[in-house]
């Protein structure tokens, strides 16, 4: 079955500083892999899928099927960067998103 | 432009009792989801829905009915309350390329 880990439960860095919240998956076939961001007090919304390969707010994340991973990566965190985030992965089966548990980043002064 | 809205931001109901959460949106997506999202626990699927009248069980089905009379409304249902129902719930649907989440009910089960 297929499943998403995100080992760090919070992660808090300092304005400035590099962020990379990491995101592990399982699954046999071919992974659709999706970072979903919730600000404080708002709906939960698409921040990235791998398939565009685009920089969002600063934002990258790679697919590397060796270490099925897909980590998300900002050189420079902002204040307005403090949200939880989510992985997610799809296999295709009824468009189905299996979502990781979290990571909530805040980012300090 | 909101596209997907649930009835309630927020619930209270007393156990036992059958609760109803409502969610429409208005992208002509057909498929929908219904997630409870918790601390520590992330978005777990309860149950989706890929056409009007199909539904399929998610991870954790237990206690919980759906119903999809429309293509735009999906409906999760709970049999008999329980506190241990208590969460938020988020509805979604989704195209090919992104689901749209609503605002989220918070149940609190007493």
């Amino acid at each position: 079955a297929q499943r998403v880990t995100q080992p760090e439960k919070l992660l808090s860095v300092f304005k400035g500083a590099p962020v990379e919240l990491k995101c592990n998956y399982s699954y046999s076939g071919s992974p659709e892999l999706f970072w979903y961001v919730q600000y404080s007090r708002q709906r939960l919304q698409l921040l990235l899928r791998h398939i565009s390969r685009e920089s969002i707010k600063g934002f990258t994340a790679d697919l590397n099927k060796g270490e099925t991973s897909f980590h998300l990566k900002k050189p420079f965190a902002q204040e307005e960067d403090s949200a939880m985030y989510y992985c997610a992965l799809d296999t295709g089966t009824a468009s189905k998103l299996t979502f990781g548990t979290g990571t909530r980043l805040q980012v300090t002064l | 432009d909101v596209k997907v809205t649930q009835s309630s931001r927020y619930l209270v109901k007393r156990t036992g009792e059958k609760v109803f959460l409502e969610c429409v949106q208005d992208m002509d997506h057909e498929n929908m989801f219904w997630y409870r999202q918790d601390p520590g626990l992330g978005l777990r699927l309860i149950y989706f829905s890929y056409d009007v009248k199909m539904k399929e069980k998610g991870d954790i089905p237990e206690g919980y009915s759906v119903s999809r009379e429309k293509k735009e409304r999906f409906s999760l249902i709970l049999e008999s309350a329980s506190t241990n129902q208590t969460s938020m719930y988020l509805c979604a649907s989704r195209d090919r390329t992104e689901a749209f989440f609503g605002q989220g009910t918070r149940l609190t089960v007493v």
